[in-house]
This record gives C-alpha cells, sequence and structure tokens, in this order.
C-alpha cells in the first residue's frame, strides 16, 4: 500500500502570511504515460465534509481561489496558500489516487497566528 | 445541482450488521465510479471501499475487507454499504464520494452519516 505522510501536523500563521503544507507518498506517483501526478488535495472545515482542492498535484478545482497552488512530482509535494485569509482555516488532506487502497494523509490542522 | 445524500447510520451493537445508502442526484450516477470514506470522531479521513461505474469491479481496504460489501443499483442512483460483524472502531461519519473512473479525484462528497458501534 501507498503510505502518505504529511507535515506539519498542524501549522499556525498570521493572516495575509504564506502557509506551505507538504506530503510524502511512499512510491511514486507520477505516471509515465500521461506525465501525471495522482495525488489530490483536500480542505475540510469542521462539521462539513472534505472539499476537492487541487488535483493530478497542480491543477485547481473550479472554484477555488487563485492563493492556494499545488506543487510537486514523484514523491514529494507542496500544498501553498499564498496569502492567509480567516477563512482558510480547516484541516487540509493529501491523498493518492494511483491505486487502490486511496491512502490520505493523517491532515494538517492550519489555523490563525 | 449534483446532490449525494447519505442515510442509514445509528447505533448498533457490536457484532451486529447495518447497512448505509447514498442517494444521488443532479448527474449522471451510472457512469461514475463511487466510494466510501469514513472518519472516526476527531481522526482523519480513512478510505473504506469502491466499486466501478457499472458494479462489475469492487475494491476495499484492508480493515473491512470479508466484512463490508459495497453495491450500487443505477436504476435507482443509490450507493449502498453493507457492514457485518461491525466493531467499535467501525464507529465514524461514513462519507460517499464520486469520482470520474477509478484514477481520478474525488471532485464531490456527500455530508455524511454517522455509525456508532457500542454496547
Amino acid at each position: 500500500d501507498i503510505v502518505m505522510t504529511q507535515s506539519p501536523d498542524s501549522l499556525a500563521v498570521s493572516l495575509g502570511e504564506r502557509a506551505t503544507i507538504n506530503c510524502k507518498s511512499s512510491q511514486n506517483l507520477l505516471y509515465s504515460s500521461n506525465n501525471k501526478n495522482y495525488l489530490a488535495w483536500y480542505q475540510q472545515k469542521p462539521g462539513l465534509p472534505p472539499k476537492l482542492l487541487i488535483y493530478w498535484a497542480s491543477t485547481r478545482e473550479s472554484g477555488v481561489p487563485d492563493r492556494f497552488s499545488g506543487s510537486g512530482s514523484g514523491t514529494d509535494f507542496t500544498l501553498t496558500i499564498s496569502s492567509l485569509q480567516a477563512e482558510d482555516v480547516a484541516v487540509y488532506y493529501c491523498q493518492q489516487y494511483y491505486t487502490p487502497p486511496y491512502n490520505f494523509g493523517q491532515g494538517t490542522k492550519l489555523e490563525i497566528k | 445541482q449534483v446532490q449525494l445524500v447519505e442515510s442509514g447510520g445509528g447505533v448498533v451493537q457490536p457484532g451486529r450488521s447495518l447497512r448505509v445508502s447514498c442517494a444521488a442526484s443532479g448527474f449522471t450516477f451510472s457512469i461514475y465510479a463511487m466510494h466510501w470514506v469514513r472518519q472516526a470522531p476527531g481522526k482523519g479521513l480513512e478510505w473504506v471501499a469502491v466499486i466501478s461505474y457499472d458494479g462489475s469491479n469492487k475494491y476495499y481496504g484492508d480493515s473491512v475487507k470479508g466484512r463490508f460489501t459495497i453495491s450500487r443499483d443505477n436504476s435507482k442512483s443509490t450507493l449502498y454499504l453493507q457492514m457485518n460483524s461491525l466493531r467499535p472502531d467501525d464507529t465514524a461519519v461514513y462519507y460517499c464520494a464520486r469520482t470520474d473512473g477509478y484514477y481520478h479525484p474525488f471532485d464531490f462528497w456527500g455530508q455524511g452519516t454517522l455509525v456508532t458501534v457500542s454496547s
């Protein structure tokens, strides 16, 4: 099984500052035949289901603000929020969809400093 | 608009069975693969199972293999999860989610239904 490990587990950032969350997979998520990384990022606010933010490691889902961006390839990935807003307080998860089981990272709790 | 509405959760004793459902609307249910994902109270997300668009292929997570069965009725646009031999560590909110094929992100999620396994 592919293990997904996020860092840090929690993060406190001032409003307007940059937030960076890392995700490492135990296996390569880059499929050579289409040059796509099978990696997604989700945002979950309290009491709500997860919401897809980023897929193929760097493609923003429709309606997601452009302050959210994803980068990385292979086994190392990053979610960046360029200028933190109050509404971004949430838990963020990375997930691989390269092969079942479609494991998630353990989550990173983002708070305001 | 796309909707996924889970139902059937509740309190059940250890060792008993329960079936949860996910009613879909607002999209062509029969062309999407569907998943169950669960979240224990205060914990992270755990993928449970997937079923192909036509029900011909299924995969399960190791923690539920042999105890849970995923199924679908495309005529009713409904996804099911039959849970047998329930254990206290199966206590969680169960979400259904759709994907455009096996190897795609989970682009829409239901609100979830809480299953509590307790004596």
